[in-house]
């Protein structure tokens, strides 16, 4: 079983229709993250949070909110989706440690594809 | 400008080739430097990191050049099943907040 789990893993929706992305994690980590990937853009970084009390902005925020129910779980949401928001949506945990080689690496989910029409 | 740029390709080579993949980044005070890997339809995960002296990993070698702001990726005698794409990734400060992701770099390895 995956460490990150996604689901759904595809969504087609319709325009003004809100949307929930859910993500849960079975990697004890305290951060978790929300990105979407588009063709030629790479990944851009919609919320993240550090800790259950603790919701940040990133860098494609708007349009966009999330709850974070638990250090497992971390939704995102379209209140009222847009054919633009069409894209791979992924969640991601990290767990930098306080080791001096701790890379923060990114565990990824394996995607959300959503399509608004 | 995008803030990491890296060539899309595709690359197409043969098996047992040699091919480089280059990165540039736009934010001088970059702290963090990363290569990931995501396969067709799958999710990116953690190749590399990229040190400042370089660093090797098997087949796959990593350099850095901050003087340039360009980050390389060396791959030798490529399998099959090395196809992907490859993702730059720099992270601005000293957490994983602010990641900036390249678009990526298609490679395709051809019998």
């Amino acid at each position: 079983d995956a460490d990150v789990t996604q689901t759904p893993r595809n969504r087609i929706t319709k325009t003004g229709k809100r949307i929930m992305l859910e993500c849960s994690q079975t990697k004890g980590h305290d951060r978790m993250y929300w990105y979407r990937q588009d063709p030629g853009l790479g990944l851009r970084l919609i919320y993240y949070s550090f800790d259950v009390k603790d919701i940040n902005k990133g860098e494609i925020s708007d349009g966009y909110s999330v709850s974070r129910q638990a250090q497992a779980k971390f939704s995102l949401s379209l209140e009222s989706a847009i054919p633009n928001q069409t894209a791979l949506y992924f969640c991601a945990t990290s767990d930098p440690g306080l080791a001096e080689d701790d890379t923060g690496e990114l565990f990824f989910g394996e995607g959300s594809r959503l399509t608004v029409l | 400008r995008k803030e990491v740029e890296q060539d899309p390709g595709p690359f197409n080579v043969p098996e047992g080739a040699t091919v480089a993949f280059n990165c540039t980044y736009s934010n001088s005070a970059s702290q963090s430097f990363f290569w990931y890997r995501q396969d067709c339809r799958k999710e990116p995960k953690l190749l590399m990191s990229v040190y400042s002296s370089g660093n090797e990993d098997g087949r796959f070698t990593a350099q850095l050049n901050r003087a340039s702001q360009y980050i390389s990726l060396l791959i030798r005698d490529s399998k099959l099943s090395d196809s992907a794409t490859y993702l730059c990734v720099v992270n601005p400060r000293d957490n994983n907040n602010d990641m900036r992701f390249g678009a990526g770099t298609r490679l395709t390895v051809k019998p």
